[in-house]
């Protein structure tokens, strides 16, 4: 069935490296994905919306320059930490939904299962 | 924009007791209500949503509730089961965004102690 796959599930960096994780949807074709940042015992809130083919959406007060996001296909987008500092430090996760269908249908949003970034 | 508050922050259930989690909303305009389990070290998946033209709906022992007018929904969980332990969202949404833009709730942590 349809799953939303993310990878790494946990990495551990040095303060000033670089980090990507990977976002992939299974079984399905997806034109947009949805980045979110969730802090412990925090909700979960969305840092940028992921478009095949172009440029990334994001939400006010997330900077694109630090948080560089890529969906060169209908089943990939990455979010790349530029120059991660221990700020950074927290659980991403990201999300997709078939493309063309609506939720009307019944088609539900799925969730990767995320992503523990922890800068040293 | 939205705004989606949710009570209480944590709460504590024996083992076949009920459990009833509250948001509300302030953008009248939202109309697809998704509610979310999430456990430790992993994303967050869908329990049961409700859209805005039903009051009501139910699976098995999980049952929502929305008041419109009101703007708030609730989670009930009937005969709770130590497994029924994890955190809680509820999130709201609405067609102007094409339902994907979801926006969270602070989340509720429920404990269900055998």
């Amino acid at each position: 069935g349809a799953v939303v796959s993310q990878h790494p599930s946990r990495v551990i960096c040095k303060s000033g490296t670089s980090v990507k994780i990977e976002c992939r949807s299974l079984d399905f074709q997806a034109t947009t994905m949805f980045w979110y940042r969730q802090f412990p015992k925090q909700s979960l809130m969305l840092m940028a919306t992921s478009n095949e083919g172009s440029k990334a959406t994001y939400e006010q007060g997330v900077e694109k320059d630090k948080f560089l996001i890529n969906h060169a296909s209908l089943t990939l987008s990455t979010l790349t930490v530029t120059s991660a500092h221990p700020e950074d430090s927290s659980f991403y996760i990201c999300s997709a939904r078939p493309t063309g269908v609506s939720l009307l249908t019944g088609e539900k949003l799925l969730f990767g299962s995320g992503t523990q970034l922890s800068v040293l | 924009g939205e705004n989606v508050e949710q009570h209480p922050s944590t709460l504590s259930v024996q083992e076949g007791d009920s459990a009833v989690i509250k948001c509300t909303y302030s953008d009248s305009a939202s109309n697809y209500f998704p509610w979310y389990k999430q456990e430790l070290g992993k994303g967050p998946q869908l329990i049961i949503d409700i859209r805005s033209n039903v009051g009501e709906k139910k699976d098995q022992r999980i049952a929502v509730t929305l008041n419109k007018t009101a703007k708030h929904f609730s989670l009930h969980i009937t005969e709770t089961q130590p497994e029924d332990s994890a955190v809680y969202f509820c999130a709201a949404s609405k067609r102007s965004t094409g339902f994907q833009k979801l926006v969270f709730g602070t989340g509720t942590r429920l404990l269900v102690s055998p």
